[in-house]
């Protein structure tokens, strides 16, 4: 059974820092990975996805890895702004086919200004 | 992009009644949506997986006959709460594959979010 760890559960910086939320998995055998962004009382909003081929994603100040072998995934945000301050989620789809998504716990940050 | 569209957006209830939340795809079908719960300050949970015109496979610890859902066409899905109690108080996000394998990178689409407050 995949279960999805992510650590840590929250983090507090001032703004400006280049900062890495982690996001580890149990079963390698993914088809692909995903982050997401989700402010208080909303749904998600999708940040990058990253195909169990491919090793990393960029957009902006956002870059995502992945290393499958090892079961593990990394947001890094370059120069974190306030409006960064959001619960980051990250979820695994299974190669079973049934194209279900199994969540992380999340890492709740807060970027001060 | 895709959009998927919950309704209502939020709900009070009293305890004893059902409650319906839909789950549309506006602008892609959906062969397959999939419903969450989420408490506060947690993850989500999947619940069930919705396939269109077949029955709907619940995760492990989750009551079918409570939380019903029916996947009548490729654009709807809906959830119904049947006789809701305060432990049923949640946010119901929803989420939606999309049919065509040409624009497709299994990406799902996410809906905004229903919560539901059991009084």
């Amino acid at each position: 059974k995949q279960e999805v760890t992510q650590i840590p559960a929250a983090l507090s910086v001032p703004e400006g820092e280049n900062l890495v939320l982690n996001c580890s998995f149990t079963d390698s055998a993914i088809y692909n990975l995903q982050w997401f962004r989700q402010d208080p009382g909303k749904g998600l909003t999708s940040l990058l996805l990253i195909q169990s081929s491919q090793r990393e994603q960029t957009s902006g100040r956002l870059n995502a890895s992945l290393d499958k072998s090892s079961g593990r995934s990394t947001l890094y945000i370059a120069a974190s702004q306030p409006g960064d301050s959001a619960t980051y989620l990250c979820a695994v789809k299974g190669t079973s086919g049934t194209y279900k998504y199994i969540f992380g716990t999340g890492t709740r940050l807060k970027v001060l200004a | 992009g895709a959009v998927v569209s919950q309704h209502p957006s939020r709900v009070i209830c009293k305890s004893g009644t059902s409650v319906k939340i839909e789950c549309r795809s506006l602008d892609f079908q959906a062969t397959t949506m999939f419903w969450y719960r989420q408490f506060p300050k947690q993850s989500l949970m999947l619940m069930a997986t919705s396939n269109e015109g077949s029955k709907a496979t619940y995760e492990q610890g989750v009551e079918k006959d409570k939380f019903l859902i029916n996947h009548a066409s490729l654009t709807l899905s809906t959830l119904t709460v049947t006789s809701a109690h305060p432990e049923d108080s949640s946010f119901y996000i929803c989420s939606a594959r999309d049919r065509d394998a040409a624009r497709a990178t299994d990406t799902q689409y996410f809906g905004p979010g229903t919560r539901l407050t059991v009084l």
